[in-house]
């Protein structure tokens, strides 16, 4: 089972800042088959990235995907308000079972 | 446009079967994709507990595989979960999503719903 590790658990920034979220695999993740999701509280996951870097349909371009291997980023290039909310990831290219990392929130500094 | 819809008990007995029902409008479940189910205990993460083809066939979590069975039901176009043998450790939001493959990403998910196992 590959676990994934999401740093850091809560990221303290302001609106208008750039937001670096990690994800660590504890093996490789096959051909880049890692996604992002964000979940606003009371709400079901969206899904943000998949495939590493490709945007999900009706996603802002200030969210990018990079990494591979086991080192994966999600970038929010400038915070809004409504950005301040749980990221998870999650691998898909080993399964089952698919996983997810622990999550990292993001709150306003 | 596709969207998914959770519906279940609320509440179940320890010890007891959960039954989950998720169901699907804007697409055919029988024509193609896998059809998954993820929870979330409170205030917790997320887990994938396992998907269903079109076909039928099943890819479950090894975790929870000895309780879990997953099934289609094409003539209401809904996909179900039950789990057998439930304790307070399986009270969580119970999500239903889309993959393109058993290999995949969920989009999109249903809004979900809370079972609570208590006595």
């Amino acid at each position: 089972e590959i676990v994934l590790t999401q740093s850091p658990g809560t990221l303290s920034l302001s609106p208008g800042e750039r937001a670096t979220l990690s994800c660590r695999a504890s093996q490789s993740v096959s051909s880049s088959y890692l996604a992002w999701y964000q979940q606003k509280p009371g709400q079901a996951p969206r899904l943000l990235i998949y495939g590493a870097s490709s945007r999900a349909t009706g996603i802002p371009d200030r969210f990018s995907g990079s990494g591979s291997g086991t080192d994966f980023t999600l970038t929010i290039s400038r915070l809004e308000p409504e950005d301040f909310v749980v990221y998870y990831c999650q691998q898909y290219g080993s399964s089952p079972p698919i996983t997810f990392g622990q999550g990292t929130r993001l709150e306003i500094k | 446009q596709v969207q998914l819809q959770e519906s279940g008990p609320g509440l179940v007995k320890p010890s007891e079967t959960l039954s989950v029902t998720c169901s699907v409008s804007g697409y055919s479940i029988s024509r193609s994709y896998f059809w998954v189910w993820i929870r979330q205990p409170p205030g917790k993460g997320l887990e994938w507990m396992g998907s269903i083809n079109h076909n039928g066939n099943t890819y479950y979590n090894p975790s929870l595989k000895s309780r879990v069975t997953m099934s289609l039901d094409a003539s209401k176009n809904q996909f179900s979960l039950r789990l057998r043998s439930v304790t307070a450790a399986d009270t969580a939001v119970y999500y239903c999503a889309r993959a393109d493959d058993y290999k995949g990403w969920f989009d999109p998910w249903g809004q979900g719903t809370l079972v609570t196992v208590s006595s």
